[in-house]
C-alpha cells in the first residue's frame, strides 16, 4: 500500500499478557517513530529508528516496552506483562529522510488491557 | 523534560468565525510542525516551519513561527465545518529527531 500500515487495529489483552504491535512504514522511509496516545491527549514519543538503528528510546515508559526494526523496514513494538495503564492508541509514523520532515502516521493500534 | 503547551484546550466557534491556536515552549525550537487529527483518525501533516519569524499560508490557514523560535500559531480564517478536529503542534530541539507534540486544541465548528 501507499501509506503506513499498522496491525492489529484493535487488541484486547488481559492484564499480564504480552502483546506485539506491527508497523509497516512507507517503502524507502528511513525514519520510524512510535508514539502512544491516550484518550484526549497528544501523542507521546516512545522511540525512534533510523533504518535499523534505534537512536532514541527515551520515551519507553518501562522495561516492559521493547521495539525493534531488524531490517530497517517493518517494526514491532512489544509490551510484556501488560498493565491497565498501557491502554492507549499506539501510533507508528515514518518519514523519508533521517532529518526533520513530514511524519506519515498509520491508523494506529488501539490496545485495551482488561 | 521538554514540554510544548498549547492554548486553548478547546474552542467552539460559529461557522465563519476565525480561530487561532497557540503553541509555546520554554526552550528554543529547531523546527515546528502542525498536524490535524479528525475524531477517530490519525494525525495528518499540515506544515513545517523552520526559520525565525517565518509565516506560511495555505488557503484559509496561516502559520507563524515566533522570532525567538519558542512559539508558533495557527490561524484559520472563516472556519468551515470541515475544519473540525484537534490541531497539534510538534517540535524538535537542536540535536534531536524527537518530535514533541503539544497538548492539542480541539476545534468544534457550529453550523
Amino acid at each position: 500500500g501507499a501509506g503506513v500500515s499498522q496491525s492489529p487495529r484493535y487488541k484486547v489483552a488481559k492484564r499480564g499478557q504480552d502483546v506485539a504491535l506491527r508497523c509497516d512504514p512507507i517503502s524507502g522511509h528511513v525514519s520510524l517513530f512510535w508514539y502512544q496516545q491516550a484518550l484526549g491527549q497528544g501523542p507521546e514519543f516512545l522511540t525512534y529508528f533510523q533504518n535499523e538503528a534505534q537512536l532514541d528510546k527515551s520515551g519507553l515508559p518501562s522495561d516492559r516496552f521493547f521495539a525493534e526494526r531488524p531490517e530497517g523496514s517493518v517494526s514491532t513494538l512489544k509490551i510484556q506483562r501488560t498493565q491497565q495503564e498501557d491502554s492507549a492508541v499506539y501510533l507508528c509514523a515514518s518519514s523519508l529522510g533521517s532529518g526533520v520532515g513530514e511524519l506519515f502516521f498509520g491508523e494506529g493500534s488501539r490496545l485495551t488491557v482488561l | 523534560g521538554q514540554q510544548v503547551m498549547q492554548i486553548p484546550q478547546y474552542q467552539h466557534v460559529q461557522e465563519g468565525e476565525d480561530f487561532t491556536t497557540y503553541c509555546n515552549s520554554s526552550t528554543t525550537l529547531s523546527n515546528i510542525q502542525w498536524y490535524k487529527q479528525r475524531p477517530g483518525g490519525h494525525p495528518v501533516f499540515l506544515i513545517q516551519l523552520v526559520k525565525s519569524g517565518e509565516v506560511k499560508k495555505q488557503k484559509r490557514l496561516t502559520f507563524q513561527f515566533g522570532e525567538a523560535k519558542k512559539n508558533s500559531s495557527l490561524h484559520i480564517t472563516a472556519t468551515q465545518t470541515t475544519d473540525v478536529g484537534t490541531y497539534f503542534c510538534a517540535a524538535t530541539t537542536s540535536g534531536t529527531y524527537k518530535y514533541i507534540f503539544g497538548t492539542g486544541t480541539r476545534l468544534k465548528v457550529l453550523a
